[in-house]
């Protein structure tokens, strides 16, 4: 069975700090990877995913992950902080092939953002 | 990004009571649907998931009967709550995936629901 672990539970930077938030994976093939993040009281929005090819992946407001399959890990990072990044964001892991696949999410990682 | 609307965003009834929360796909057709509740700091957890003109296939644990699933269309699926109770009160976030989303899903925007 797949698992996501998102370390942090709660991360506190400064604005216009860099950003790295954890993301360690299980499964036993390729997955598909995911960064969701959720507002409060919303739903969630795709920021990037990884499918195959080149393991760096570029998402929307300036995010970026890198897939390593040695590390079974995909951290999201971001070089530069803004104050309405302050969200949760959550890890996901999905089995590769077909439309029914189900997603895994890690706990997920508070940013607040110090101004 | 393909747009996903939930309905109602928050709904308050009594206990005993039953509620529909809707999910639609405005922008493509939606193959499968799923459906996740998710408790006050938590992460989701994925209730059920539907296909199409299929019956839905619960998660362990997820009470069938409580939770009717209904996916007649490919851009509409419903959850209904039956004989709410206090203890159904969370927020149940769905989402859909199919035709050019290319397996990512998409979310609703969640509906808050309060059983008093």
């Amino acid at each position: 069975a797949q698992s996501v672990t998102q370390p942090d539970i709660h991360i506190t930077v400064s604005e216009g700090a860099s950003l790295e938030l954890r993301c360690n994976y299980s499964y036993g093939a390729t997955p598909y990877l995911f960064w969701y993040v959720q507002s409060p009281g919303q739903g969630l929005q795709l920021l990037l995913k990884y499918f195959s090819g080149d393991t760096l992946v570029q998402g929307i407001k300036g995010f970026e992950a890198e897939f390593k399959r040695s590390q079974s890990s995909f951290n999201l990072r971001k070089p530069s902080v803004h104050w309405s990044d302050a969200a949760e964001y959550f890890c996901a892991v999905g089995a590769s092939g077909g439309s029914n696949y189900k997603l895994t999410f890690g706990k997920g990682t508070l940013l607040t953002v110090n101004p | 990004g393909a747009v996903v609307s939930q309905h109602p965003s928050w709904v308050i009834c009594k206990s005993g009571t039953s509620v529909k929360i809707e999910c639609r796909s405005l922008d493509f057709q939606a193959t499968t649907m799923f459906w996740y509740r998710q408790f006050p700091k938590q992460s989701l957890m994925l209730m059920a998931t539907s296909n199409e003109g299929s019956k839905a296939t619960y998660e362990q644990g997820v009470e069938k009967d409580k939770f009717l699933i209904n996916h007649a269309s490919l851009t509409l699926s419903t959850l209904t709550v039956t004989s709410a109770h206090p203890e159904d009160s969370s927020f149940y976030i769905c989402s859909a995936s199919g035709g050019w989303t290319k397996n990512i899903q998409y979310f609703g925007a969640g509906t808050r629901l309060s059983v008093l």
